[in-house]
């Protein structure tokens, strides 16, 4: 079974840009969580989906969105980008347990 | 609000010989999981083991046990015979349980930088 896929893997952009970052979880998983590691902060939860629906929020400003497809695909979009937003990003999926499969992150460095 | 503190920032052991990585954590909740990752320097989490709250014996995967004191809320990743492919970050997480399903957003720790000797 494949893994958590996320696209595209590294990304570079400048202040004030927005950017949208995608994940395909495994085959079979409902769930998708998103989390930002900086070396500052570390890892941190930003959003989970379930069936389309947001069902948790980390602490994050408005300027962090998400969103699921019918198909459980998530994309995770950031707004009006800030130098601190320079993060690894990773995707998580999970089924019906509680375990969380992590995809390979997105790298977005803000410039 | 939970909280999970990791006070080993880095680790050096002997190829061979067995690891224990520390964690302690800070909960309210009646109802948790406990979990380990490794992060290898290529940035991809990768899931070790799992641990429930209700759980009364501690979880073990292969060369990965973890050492559940649930009354001293502490959930130690003990490793055998470590390997050089053992060398990673590894990070203690935990997230609060619903009884209906459904699950918190994972809180991890600083993690712990791992080196293994040849």
């Amino acid at each position: 079974k494949a893994g958590v896929t996320q696209t595209p893997r590294y990304l570079i952009k400048t202040r004030g840009q927005q950017v949208t970052l995608s994940c395909s979880p495994i085959s079979g998983h409902r769930s998708v969580s998103w989390y930002q590691q900086t070396p500052g902060q570390g890892l941190q939860f930003l959003f989970e989906y379930f069936s389309e629906t947001q069902r948790n929020k980390g602490n994050f400003p408005g300027r962090f969105s998400g969103r699921q497809f019918s198909n459980s695909r998530s994309e995770m979009n950031v707004s009006t980008l800030e130098l601190g937003d320079s993060a690894l990003y990773l995707c998580a999926s999970s089924s019906m347990g509680y375990e969380q499969y992590f995809g390979p992150g997105t790298r977005l460095t803000v410039t | 609000a939970q909280k999970i503190t990791q006070t080993q920032p880095g680790m050096f052991v002997q190829e061979k010989e067995a690891v224990t990585l520390d964690c302690t954590y800070d909960t309210s909740d009646q109802s948790y999981g406990l979990f380990w990752y490794k992060q290898p320097s290529s940035g991809e989490m990768i899931f070790l083991i799992y641990q429930g709250s209700y759980d009364e014996q501690n979880a073990t995967e292969g060369r990965y046990s973890l050492n559940f004191q649930k009354a001293r809320k502490s959930a130690n990743l003990v490793i055998s015979a470590s390997q050089l492919g053992d060398s990673a970050m590894y990070f203690c997480a935990m997230r609060g349980l619903y009884s209906g399903g459904g699950a918190d957003g994972l809180t991890f720790g600083k993690g712990t930088h791992l080196i293994i000797q040849p």
